[in-house]
Order: C-alpha cells, then structure tokens, then sequence
C-alpha cells in the first residue's frame, strides 16, 4: 500500500539556521514526490516536484529537495530560515504505476522558525 | 496568476442536509479533484474526474457523495445526506494533465455538520 511518512510533528529552528522537514514514502513503482505548504486559513500551496532526473530539485522561495531512492526518502531543505517560513508541510506521493493520480499526504509538519 | 476558487469559504448545515460544494479550476486545466482534510487529520483523497466522468476515487467516496461538471467552469461536490463526520475542509484540486503534472489547490470549503 502507499503511505507517506513525516516523522515529526514541528520542528523548529532558529531565523538564519538550515532547516530540514523530513519524508519518507512507500510506493509499488517510481514515485512522483511532491511537497506542500500550507499556511494558515489558506490552500496548499506547490512548492516543488521530483519526477525524474536530477534527485535535487528546486522550488519555490528557495526550497529545494532531495530524492534518495534507497532511502525512500524526499527530505526538504532550505540553508537559511525566515520567519515566513512558519507554516504546516506536506509531503505527498503519488504511484503512476496503477495509472493513479491521486495524491497520497503524509500527517503534516509543523515548522516554527524564531527570531 | 491563475488560481483555483472555491465557494462558500465556509458551510454550517444540520444533519442530514445536501449541500453543495463548488469550485472553479484554473481554466485550461483538464484533471479535477476533491480531497478533505478532516481537522487535526491528514488530507485524503476522495475523487479524481477527467473527460466529464470519475476516473479514480476512494473508499470514502460513497454513494453519498457526487461530482458534476455542470458547465465549462465549475466543478461540484454534493454531499446528499450530510452526517457529523462530514465535517471537514474541502479542498478542490485541478492539473493539466494527469500524469507527473502538479495538482493546484484551492483554498478550501470548511463544512460543518450539526
């Protein structure tokens, strides 16, 4: 079955500090990763994609992403923290080996960053 | 930029009530979608519609539940017969394709059943 695991439920982290919300994904065939932001009363917004190629991927307001395969992992970063970074993530999976495009979402990280 | 829309931002509704949920996806966008996320859970998937027919949806897309394409613009959910645990954000997703292509959110429907 597809599942989506996000280890943590916040984390943390100082304005300025590198930051990591952690994924790990469980699917039948090669992922199509996702993550999502979601601040509050609002959508979730994209941030970034990995389908296929470089495992390093970039999205948007300096977000990046790396896929490792033998991990099953799809950790997103960033190198230097803001405040109006504070918000709920999501990682999303989804298995286009049975011809789905559902989206399958880990629980959600909270991230706080402090001044 | 283009965004997908969804009304009312917010639903109350007695038991057993229908209601509807509309959506406007991005425009030239052909794959459309209804997750929910119910509060302190996570977002789950309820239907997928391509070509003005279902193409994939989950276990808790029941009989209870509809989607429609009433014109080139929206897109509905109806719940027929509301219960306490429809009580949920409604999220409205649209994509260009449907394979690798990024589904885009709205910014949801909060349904309260009462």
């Amino acid at each position: 079955a597809q599942s989506v695991a996000q280890p943590e439920d916040q984390v943390n982290v100082a304005e300025g500090n590198p930051l990591t919300v952690k994924c790990t994904y469980s699917v039948s065939g090669n992922p199509y990763l996702f993550w999502y932001v979601q601040y509050p009363n609002r959508g979730l917004q994209f941030l970034l994609k990995y389908i296929t190629g470089d495992n390093l991927v970039k999205g948007s307001y300096g977000f990046e992403a790396e896929f490792n395969k033998s991990q099953t992992s799809f950790h997103l970063k960033k190198p230097s923290a803001l405040v109006s970074d504070s918000a709920l993530y999501f990682c999303a999976v989804r298995d286009p080996s049975g011809g789905y495009n559902k989206l399958i979402f880990g629980a959600g990280t909270r991230l706080a960053v402090h001044p | 930029e283009p965004e997908v829309t969804q009304t009312p931002s917010h639903q109350v509704t007695q038991m057993g009530q229908e209601v509807i949920l509309r959506c406007v996806p991005i425009s030239n966008h052909l794959y459309f979608y209804w997750y929910r996320q119910i509060l302190g859970q996570k977002v789950e998937f309820l239907v997928s519609f391509y070509n003005n027919e279902i193409s994939e949806k989950s276990e808790i897309f029941d009989d209870q539940f509809s989607v429609e394409r009433p014109d080139g613009s929206n897109f509905t959910l109806k719940i027929r017969s509301t219960k306490l645990e429809d009580s949920a954000m409604y999220f409205c997703a649209s994509s260009e394709e449907g394979e690798s292509d990024t589904q885009y959110f709205g910014p949801g429907t909060r349904l309260t059943v009462l």
